[in-house]
This record gives C-alpha cells, sequence and structure tokens, in this order.
C-alpha cells in the first residue's frame, strides 16, 4: 500500500518552518525521505528506522512514530534551496531496499 | 565518487518502436533498481537487481519491458514495442546492500534519468 503524504503542497516565505507527513497502512521498518527538483533526479536526505528516532542535519530532521506507522520530515527557517518535491519511501521487511514511494509533497520557498 | 550514469538523457519514439536505456552504477553498490516516474507522481519500481539476479519485477510490464544485468555492474532496460502510456522518466539507481544502523547515511543514489517520449 502506497503511503500518504500530507499536504501535497506547500508553500513557505524563506524563513518559515514547515512539516511533511508520511502514513503508511502497513507496519514500518524504515521510512526514506528523498528531495527532488524540478528535471533533476530525488536526492537522499536520511533514513529512520523503527524504534521511534529522530535524525537530523542542518535544519532538516525527521522523526519515526512505528506505533503510529508515521513520519514526519521537519524544515525549519526554510531556505530557497529547499523547494522541490519531497517524497518518502517505505520499507516493511528485513529488505529495507523494497521501497514504496508517496506521491510527493510539493514545497515552495518564496524570498 | 561518482554517480550513477544513465543514457541516454532524452529519447523521442513514435508508438511501436522499440528502445533501450543504459545504467552504469556506483561502484560496489550491489543493488540496482529500475524506476518509472510520470510527470506529478513518485517513482514506481520496474526492477530491482541483487548483484545480476532478480530481486522484484513484479511490477514490469514483462511483454513489453525487459531488464538485465550484466556482471553484476551496468543494467540496460528496454520497452519493445513503446506505447502512448510509456512516455515517462526512467530512473536508475544503486544502493549497497542493506540498511542498517551501520550504513544509515547510505540511501539510494539516482542516476540523472532518461525523459521518453513516445509520439
Amino acid at each position: 500500500q502506497q503511503p500518504v503524504q500530507s499536504p501535497q503542497a506547500v508553500i513557505l516565505r524563506e524563513g518559515e518552518d514547515a512539516v511533511i507527513n508520511c502514513s503508511s497502512s502497513k507496519a514500518l521498518y524504515s521510512v526514506h525521505w528523498y528531495r527532488q527538483k524540478h528535471g533533476e533526479a530525488p536526492v537522499f536526505l536520511m533514513i529512520l528506522l523503527k524504534g521511534g528516532e529522530q535524525k537530523g542535519h542542518d535544519k532538516i530532521s525527521a522523526s519515526f512514530n512505528e506505533k503510529k506507522q508515521q513520519s514526519s520530515l521537519y524544515l525549519t527557517a526554510s531556505q530557497l534551496s529547499y523547494s522541490g518535491t519531497y517524497f518518502c519511501g517505505t520499507g516493511s521487511d528485513g529488505n529495507n531496499r523494497k521501497l514504496i514511494w508517496g506521491l510527493g509533497t510539493s514545497l515552495a520557498v518564496n524570498p | 565518487e561518482a554517480g550513477v550514469a544513465q543514457s541516454p538523457r532524452y529519447k523521442i519514439i513514435e508508438k511501436r518502436q522499440s528502445v533501450a536505456f543504459w545504467c552504469n552504477p556506483i561502484s560496489g553498490h550491489a543493488t540496482l533498481y529500475w524506476y518509472q516516474q510520470i510527470l506529478g507522481q513518485g517513482p514506481k519500481l520496474l526492477i530491482q537487481f541483487q548483484n545480476n539476479g532478480v530481486v522484484d519485477d513484479s511490477q514490469l510490464p514483462k511483454d513489453r519491458f525487459s531488464a538485465e544485468r550484466l556482471k553484476g555492474v551496468d543494467s540496460t532496460l528496454k520497452i519493445q514495442p513503446a506505447k502512448l502510456e510509456d512516455s515517462a522518466v526512467y530512473l536508475c539507481a544503486s544502493s549497497l546492500d542493506l540498511v542498517g544502523p551501520s550504513n544509515l547515511n547510505y540511501g539510494y543514489t539516482f542516476g540523472s534519468g532518461t525523459r521518453l517520449t513516445v509520439v
């Protein structure tokens, strides 16, 4: 089952914060987050494994709540470079590479 | 390190013609994936290789699509004959074998993709 991402789209002013959610109807082992800019390939952001961990680098962080089967991506003090489409990919079994991808959340950061 | 190489970058063909895409993954990456990404959607897995063996090809339309990974390195994806609905970006990605606490900094590395237009 494809994970559901919300919101579908968000528009921010530079410096504002945003949260993107990824929910699954299946038990999850891992959640991957990627960002894709228009006309480019998706770029890896981070992976979270079950255990309710939170990860982050720079001003982008994420949490994983395995009980809720949900992950959230937090974008703090957004920069123009954060614009793009954010995809989550969920892995439900020991083969963490068999991901099912969400439809993406379009993020636009304006000056 | 060098990234995932794909070619061609763009391809326009007529329906019922055939087309082939090539991918060279990152050296040492055992797993290789072909994805189809239709405009406005997330990537859809077509086939996953582990070395030169197929792990998952459940969503590959086998009546027209075929893929191989020779010697566990390069891979080609072929469409024959192409249909209008095959118009999409075809992404190749590679990754280390397993995700675990020791390699959580490594996800998929995607190539730039091939944008296919079937007219």
